[in-house]
């Protein structure tokens, strides 16, 4: 069985300071892929990341960046200045490989709450 | 882009109604699938289909079923609704099992059980 463990519930930042957001999975399979999704006020769910097992190389795309470590099974995401408008709740999530009827199903995270204040 | 259109935004029903919730994808995905999320438990799986007819259940399935008739739409039902399914709902779509592709979501639909 897979599960994700986001210990954050709720983060509070000022504008342009930098944020990490925690995320711990448990895993036995060997090809999975990790993914984080935004959720603003509005409610939808925006995909921002994924990234499979056998790529550990971090990532960067503008202000945000993400940091995936096999040794400690984190998935860890960094936003550096921070702006108002990253304010929403972020989710990890994981899925395994498998066949077809698997529909290759995601494991959330229980989300964290991020607040940036002005 | 991928546009997955669910039905309502909110809704409210009362106990023992019939509750159909729909979803649209609009990118010829295979796989849809139903989530509920609520405070402290995240997003967690209610039913999913990888094909037209097909569907298998996910973590919480008890007090739902599901109808994938034609490959764009989803439809999740409360059979007799109840006032623990009081929920945010969310439909999600994606395009290949095997390749783990993103799941695409919707806005969701905030359903209030009487």
């Amino acid at each position: 069985a897979q599960k994700v463990t986001q210990a954050q519930t709720e983060i509070s930042v000022v504008e342009k300071e930098d944020v990490t957001l925690d995320c711990v999975y448990e895993t036995r399979d060997t090809t999975y892929y990790l993914f984080w999704y935004k959720q603003p006020p509005s409610g939808e769910l925006v995909f921002l990341i994924r990234r499979n097992s056998f790529d550990e190389q971090n990532e960067i795309s503008g202000r945000y960046s993400w940091n995936f470590q096999k040794s400690t099974s984190s998935f860890n995401f960094t936003i550096t200045a921070s702006q108002v408008v990253d304010s929403a709740v972020y989710f990890c999530a994981l899925s395994v490989w498998g066949p077809k009827t698997s529909g290759s199903r995601l494991t959330f995270g229980e989300g964290t709450q991020l607040t940036v204040n002005p | 882009d991928v546009k997955v259109t669910q039905s309502s935004r909110y809704l409210v029903k009362r106990t023992g109604e019939k509750v159909f919730l729909e979803c649209v994808q609009d990118m010829d995905h295979e796989n849809m699938f139903w989530y509920r999320q609520d405070p402290g438990l995240g997003l967690r799986l209610i039913y999913f289909s990888y094909d037209v007819k097909m569907k298998e259940k996910g973590d919480i399935p008890e007090g739902y079923s599901v109808s994938r008739e034609k490959k764009e739409r989803f439809s999740l039902i409360l059979e007799s609704a109840s006032t623990n399914q009081t929920s945010m709902y969310l439909c999600a779509s994606s395009k290949d099992t095997l390749r783990l592709s993103p799941q695409h979501f919707g806005d969701g639909t905030r359903l209030s059980i009487l």
